[in-house]
């Protein structure tokens, strides 16, 4: 079956502490998105990756790294996670051809206190 | 990207049709009109996009109007699964393929 999973997919942790949300997708795609959402604020894209070794800064990406060392994988590091970033985490992929239709993983809650 | 314009919210009566409009008025030749959907708190699911004729899958029908500034999604048969908020997205095919959410419609199907 075609899909993203993210792991957690839900996390209470304290400011400063290191946290990975890890995403992974078996569809052989070549972009990968991180999407946070907020209450009124929608779904904002964080970073995103056009290839292997490819990254770059969506709207988001302060407090935030990537990195994309596979091309199923795409993490989302924390270095030292504050408050302001607790929130619903999306990461999504999608191929280079058809319909470029993005699939969404189910989400991770994370609450920093 | 352009901007779209959609309702809040709207109800519909299960096994009735939804229509949900959406304004792009300002959307470019070369840009593609995406409806996404969002069940609760679950990520966003494809539903169906189009650039310039109607378009059907097994979910939903797109129609745009012919000046492209404007389009419907139509949920033939409404469920109660289908009530979500339902996104109505313009963007061009390749590059970035950032996604930009607006608010959405929050549709909900009554019994």
């Amino acid at each position: 079956e075609a899909q993203v999973t993210q792991n957690p997919r839900y996390l209470i942790t304290v400011t400063g502490k290191k946290l990975t949300v890890t995403c992974s997708q078996n569809m052989n795609h070549e972009y990968m998105s991180w999407y946070r959402q907020d209450p009124g604020l929608g779904l904002r894209q964080i970073y995103y990756s056009m290839n292997v070794e490819v990254t770059d800064k969506g709207d988001v990406p302060e407090g935030y790294k990537v990195s994309r060392k596979e091309k199923r994988n795409f993490p989302l590091i924390l270095e030292s996670p504050s408050p302001n970033q607790t929130s619903l985490y999306f990461c999504a992929s999608s191929g280079w051809s058809g319909t470029y239709e993005q699939y969404f993983g189910p989400g991770t809650r994370l609450t920093v206190t | 990207d352009a901007k779209t314009t959609q309702p809040p919210s709207m109800d519909c009566a299960e096994g009735r049709a939804a229509n949900l409009p959406c304004n792009h008025s300002t959307i470019s030749g070369n840009e593609y009109v995406y409806w996404y959907r969002q069940i609760h708190s679950q990520g966003p699911q494809y539903i169906i996009h189009g650039l310039k004729n109607n378009e059907t899958n097994e979910m939903a029908s797109l129609i745009i109007t012919e000046d492209r500034k404007s389009s419907t999604l139509i949920l033939p048969h409404a469920t109660l699964r289908d009530t979500a908020v339902y996104y109505c997205i313009v963007r061009g095919v390749g590059g970035a393929q950032k996604l930009v959410f607006g608010q959405g419609t929050r549709l909900t199907i009554n019994p």
